[in-house]
């Protein structure tokens, strides 16, 4: 079955960076699109990237554009999020998320890594 | 583009109908292929997002037919036909015409 399972969260301070990390088994990984999207505590869901199957095509949300970088290893199923000068406002749980071949939107999601940025 | 959900919060007795609305600050309607690029999610308390349906009325496999979508270009409904217990969650809209997707702020359903 579709497996995704998110890791790297920690507490951090602003001005940091983190790696997010998001193992995924139980599809072809190297064919499909993926999502990353968080949850900030009280503020419901923000769209943050999408990295196309190959790697060679990212769009990003206009909070994260040039902190973030969405990145992915085929061979070893993984995809990455590189988080640098983290702010407090970006806090909250991480979720990878597998691109529907339908529509190219958020279809089955991980169950999230938390972060949180503060001094 | 902007989603905005109604109403914030919504409580409905067991067997009722709830009916939550989005609506999009452009329209999703992609007149090429006639799709309106709507999903709906259910995120219940301590799990991640589900998806309900997309094309704005086409139920994902395995969810229950009383989740009826519908609406078309800037302006949509997700209904639940009869209210069940294990229906209460939060329910967000989203559109994926254009990137970035943006979500509606979510709205909270509840048992009166």
């Amino acid at each position: 079955q579709v497996q995704l399972v998110e890791s790297g969260g920690d507490v951090v301070q602003p001005g940091r960076s983190l790696r997010l990390s998001c193992a995924a088994s139980g599809f072809t990984f190297s064919s499909t699109a993926m999502h990353w999207v968080r949850e900030a505590p009280g503020k419901g869901l923000e769209w943050m990237a999408v990295i196309s199957h190959d790697g060679k095509t990212i769009y990003y949300g206009d909070s994260v554009k040039g902190r973030f970088t969405a990145s992915r290893d085929n061979p070893r199923n993984t995809l990455f999020l590189q988080m640098n000068s983290l702010r407090v406002e970006d806090t909250g749980v991480y979720y990878c998320v597998r691109s529907s071949v339908r529509t190219g939107t958020t279809e089955f999601w991980g169950q999230g890594t938390l972060v949180t940025v503060s001094s | 583009i902007v989603m905005t959900q109604s109403p914030d919060s919504l409580a409905v007795s067991l067997g009722e109908r709830a009916t939550i609305n989005c609506k999009s600050s452009q329209s999703v309607l992609y007149r090429s292929n006639n799709k309106n690029y709507l999903a709906w999610y259910q995120q219940k308390p301590g799990q991640p997002p589900k998806l309900l349906i997309y094309w704005a009325s086409t139920r994902e496999f395995g969810v229950p037919d009383r989740f009826g979508g519908s609406g078309s270009g800037t302006d949509f409904t997700l209904t639940i036909s009869s209210l069940q217990a294990e229906d209460v969650a939060l329910y967000y809209c989203q559109q994926y015409f254009t990137t970035p997707f943006t979500f509606g702020q979510g709205t909270k359903l509840e048992i009166k």
